[in-house]
């Protein structure tokens, strides 16, 4: 079990409704990332943070948006919700160095209905 | 940029025999290379990772994969697979950055 937690597990909302996800990441790691999984699908990256600033970004469009706190936890934040965006939402943290793991959280399943 | 295809979405395959799971990627920068596994329900874990060096690479639960550069491929491999191997398969590529691309997915059905 890694020690990335997200919260919450599940979640409903309405068309055109806003939503926020949060994720704690591991002890020791400064970089945390948000992946889109559709279902049947691979994870997509939307966006990494480090040292509190947006660090690259996947082919999202700005309603998906996001902030990482000074303890390294993260949100991601999503307006104007579309029925689109129901899917599992992880949260990976990791240190900043290339080619180091990534530890996923258990994600956050969204339906938009 | 960078992308990966699995090439094959699902493998039936019967218990204790060996399977292969198969990667292909593209990039214009050097990579690294993944297997995580996915339950269902769950998150991601880690199975194996290429960085360097060796081209055999060996992960948990008797898993392995072979980087192969000059067909820019990375399959997955277990000479027995047990029931409790049933689950998705994602083969990835990051770069420097540890921005992570995945594939597709491949859903291993171990049938008894």
């Amino acid at each position: 079990e890694t020690g990335v937690t997200q919260s919450p597990t599940h979640l409903i909302k309405t068309r055109g409704q806003q939503v926020t996800l949060r994720c704690s990441s591991q002890s020791g790691h400064n970089t945390v990332s948000w992946y889109q999984q559709a279902l049947g699908q691979g994870p997509q990256f939307i966006f990494q943070y480090y040292r509190e600033e947006e660090n690259g970004r996947g082919n999202f469009p700005p309603r998906f948006s996001g902030l990482q706190f000074p303890n390294y936890s993260s949100e991601l934040n999503v307006n104007a919700l579309e029925l689109d965006d129901s899917a599992l939402y992880l949260c990976a943290s990791s240190r900043r160095s290339g080619g180091t793991e990534a530890f996923f959280g258990q994600g956050t399943r969204l339906t938009v209905v | 940029a960078q992308s990966v295809t699995q090439l094959d979405s699902q493998v039936p395959v019967f218990e204790e025999a060996p399977v292969e799971l198969r990667c292909n990627y593209s990039s214009s920068v050097s990579v690294y290379l993944f297997w995580y596994v996915q339950y269902p329900n769950q998150g991601l874990q880690l199975l194996l990772k290429y960085l360097s060096g060796s081209t055999l690479v060996k992960g948990i639960n008797g898993f392995e994969a072979e980087f192969n550069k000059s067909q820019t491929s990375f399959h997955l491999r277990k000479p027995s697979v047990h029931i409790s191997d049933t689950a998705e398969y994602f083969c990835a590529v990051s770069d420097s950055g540890n921005q992570f691309y995945f594939g597709t997915g491949t859903s291993l059905t171990v049938i008894p």
